[in-house]
């Protein structure tokens, strides 16, 4: 069946150190997307991404760095990790051309622990 | 800006009975509107997908209506059952066709025994 994975699903690191969550899916979807989710904000829009070599920022960008070179990977990047990054970060896939269009999918989180 | 506000933050119920959770948008040019749960630790599932032109979608025990005049939607869950404790979000693009989701903070629901 196809589904999207993130990877590691739990990883501590200290501040400063340059981390990068995967996101995998097989679905062969266009539109991929990160968010972060934290008590008292809900969910935030990190990155997403319209297809290969397309990345856009969104809300909350600053720190984060995205690259899609093929259609099933939007690896996210920490440049220099700090502690305002402690979040569980989730990421999610959608293709409108589907029939269930604009339905997003989303993986089982990454919880990221900046100490 | 779209906002999304969820009320009730939290609910908790006895088994059996029925339920409504609440959802409200600031900017009613919306797409579409989309209900989600998530279960604690997991990933959010997608519920029910309302197009713009509907007014009402059904799954199982689920039905969720929105009313883009007056910024509205509701997830109505009959005869709730244990296994139905979760949190339940809903999003809507963030502005008009966008593939780009705004999530409101979610209703957390507990039902019990």
């Amino acid at each position: 069946d196809a589904e999207i994975t993130q990877s590691p699903r739990h990883k501590i690191t200290e501040t400063g150190r340059q981390v990068t969550l995967a996101c995998h899916q097989t679905w062969n979807h266009n539109n991929m997307f990160w968010y972060r989710q934290d008590l008292g904000h809900g969910l935030r829009l990190i990155h997403y991404s319209y297809g290969v070599q397309d990345t856009n920022k969104g809300e909350v960008s600053d720190g984060y760095s995205v690259s899609r070179s093929n259609t099933e990977d939007l690896p996210l990047t920490l440049e220099s990790a700090a502690s305002s990054q402690t979040s569980v970060y989730f990421c999610a896939s959608s293709d409108p051309g589907l029939a269930d269009t604009d339905t997003q999918y989303f993986g089982p989180g990454t919880r990221l622990t900046v100490l | 800006k779209q906002e999304v506000t969820q009320i009730p933050a939290a609910l908790s119920v006895p088994e059996g009975e029925n339920l409504v959770l609440n959802c409200s948008f600031t900017d009613s040019a919306i797409y579409n509107l989309q209900w989600f749960r998530q279960d604690p630790g997991k990933g959010l599932t997608s519920l029910l997908l309302i197009q713009s032109s509907q007014r009402e979608q059904t799954s199982g025990r689920l039905n969720a209506s929105l009313d883009k005049s007056s910024g509205r939607s509701t997830l109505y869950i009959a005869a709730s059952q244990p296994g139905d404790s979760a949190t339940y979000l809903c999003a809507v693009p963030y502005q008009g066709g966008s593939e780009k989701l705004v999530f409101g903070k979610g209703t957390k629901l507990t039902v019990n025994p």
